[in-house]
């Protein structure tokens, strides 16, 4: 099983980029990373999801290099809206669907 | 479209109860994937059902049980609760079993066990 490794806890400031990096030593080939973001008693909300190099949307960026055993998340100009915890996934093909959650990232934003 | 859909929302139980918590994929969704979330343990994967069969399942006691409806629809019951089966159960619903394919979670049903 690919396990994952996130920092516990980051501390940022409005307006500030926030770059939090996911490492997964054992992806698969054909395991896709993607992120996740959760607010208090509510369920984990997609944010971005990709397979290598680089993805953007209109929320995030996701830089996963070469060799694929880690990836980033990289946040442009927090909100104190965007203080919640980020979780890295990834997606066990040989298992299904047996998605693997890490521990979640608690990103604070302060102003 | 209507989002995932978990009922209810709040559940309190005593010890050695029984409960039924139910999910409702978006339409058109037919895979269902349970997971138990506790401060301690953080997200865990219960099982994951595609078309009314169980594919997959994590490492949980048997008390722990699910199924899915011809309709896509998922029930997980926890038979004999005990203290520490008190959690957030959230529901994850995609269109089809393929690695990319997105989640979309349910806010879930807190329950607590006294």
């Amino acid at each position: 099983l690919a396990k994952t490794t996130q920092p516990i806890s980051m501390d940022s400031y409005e307006g500030q980029e926030v770059n939090i990096t996911c490492s997964h030593n054992n992806i698969a080939t054909n395991d896709y990373i993607t992120w996740y973001q959760q607010f208090p008693s509510q369920g984990p909300r997609f944010i971005i999801q990709g397979y290598k190099t680089k993805v953007t949307n209109e929320v995030a960026s996701l830089f996963i290099p070469a060799d694929r055993k880690s990836s980033t998340l990289s946040l442009p100009r927090v909100s104190l809206s965007d203080t919640a915890v980020y979780y890295c996934l990834v997606a066990e093909r040989n298992y299904g669907q047996n998605f693997v959650f890490g521990p979640g990232t608690r990103l604070s934003v302060l102003p | 479209k209507a989002g995932v859909t978990q009922t209810p929302r709040y559940l309190i139980k005593t010890r050695g109860q029984q409960v039924t918590l139910s999910c409702s994929p978006i339409s058109g969704h037919r895979s269902v994937s349970w997971y138990q979330q506790t401060p301690g343990q953080g997200l865990q994967f219960l099982f994951e059902y595609f078309s009314e069969t169980q594919r997959n399942k994590g490492n949980f006691p048997g008390r722990f049980s699910g199924r899915q409806f011809s309709n896509s629809r998922s029930e997980m019951n926890v038979s004999t609760l005990e203290l520490g089966d008190s959690a957030l159960y959230l529901c994850a619903t995609n269109r089809d079993r393929a690695a990319q394919e997105t989640q979309y979670f349910g806010p879930g049903t807190r329950l607590l066990v006294l």
